[in-house]
């Protein structure tokens, strides 16, 4: 079965460029997770969906982010205009159910995001 | 104080020895408590959970979770080199809080 699929899996960008991150969730999960991983801060949650309608999205940092799941196997999390502390990794995840506990959530690898 | 601390490593430990990885936090409404596995440049993958308190045990894997000391601990026994990884702790009452992760390193 294929899993989360990201793209693309790596982005360098200058600042000032706009930047559009890609997810494929599980097909059949009803829960899509957008997060944000680095050293300092770890692993932060910005957004998530349930059946494609946005949920919370206190943790997306600025209006410079927004997110998008138009359909409920696609997801977009774009950053307009792109600033140099931006640079992570940004994950994608579904479930089924939930946000944790008894209703896994399953990674993408990761989009890796350079801003210069 | 932050509301979930863990000791980022890394840590090393020889083949076959008993890893103990940790988690405080600081949220008595914490009701899920989990453990996920990172390897370098791949996304976490949940290793396993528990509610409330108790132990869990899968394997070489055991979960504990102490309530009314807010921590939460992982062992693996019988500790393999295909382990290093980092490891995550997350808990969560309406939202899922993450550590920042400890990294690691079974030697050979």
């Amino acid at each position: 079965d294929a899993g989360v699929i990201q793209s693309p899996r790596h982005e360098v960008t200058e600042m000032g460029q706009e930047v559009t991150l890609r997810c494929k969730p599980i097909s059949g999960h009803d829960y899509l997770f957008w997060y944000r991983q680095t050293m300092m801060r770890g692993l932060e949650l910005l957004i998530y969906f349930n059946n494609n309608v946005p949920i919370d999205d206190s943790g997306m940092p600025e209006d410079r982010f927004s997110a998008k799941m138009p359909n409920a196997s696609f997801s977009t999390l774009k950053i307009q205009p792109s600033e140099p502390r931006d640079s992570a990794v940004y994950f994608c995840a579904s479930s089924l159910g939930g946000q944790g506990g008894n209703q896994p959530q399953h990674f993408g690898d990761g989009t890796r995001l350079s801003i210069l | 104080q932050k509301e979930v601390e863990q000791d980022p490593g890394p840590l090393s430990v020889p083949e076959g020895a008993i890893v103990s990885l940790n988690c405080t936090y600081s949220n008595s409404a914490f009701q899920y408590f989990m453990w996920y596995r990172q390897y370098s440049r791949k996304g976490p993958e949940l290793l396993m959970y528990t509610y409330s308190s108790g132990n869990k045990e899968d394997g070489r894997f055991t979960a504990q979770v102490d309530k009314s000391s807010k921590y939460i601990s992982l062992f693996i026994r019988d500790s393999q080199p295909s382990d290093s990884a980092t490891y995550l702790c997350a808990m969560r009452d309406d939202k899922i809080i993450f550590g920042k992760g400890t990294r690691l390193h079974i030697l050979p």
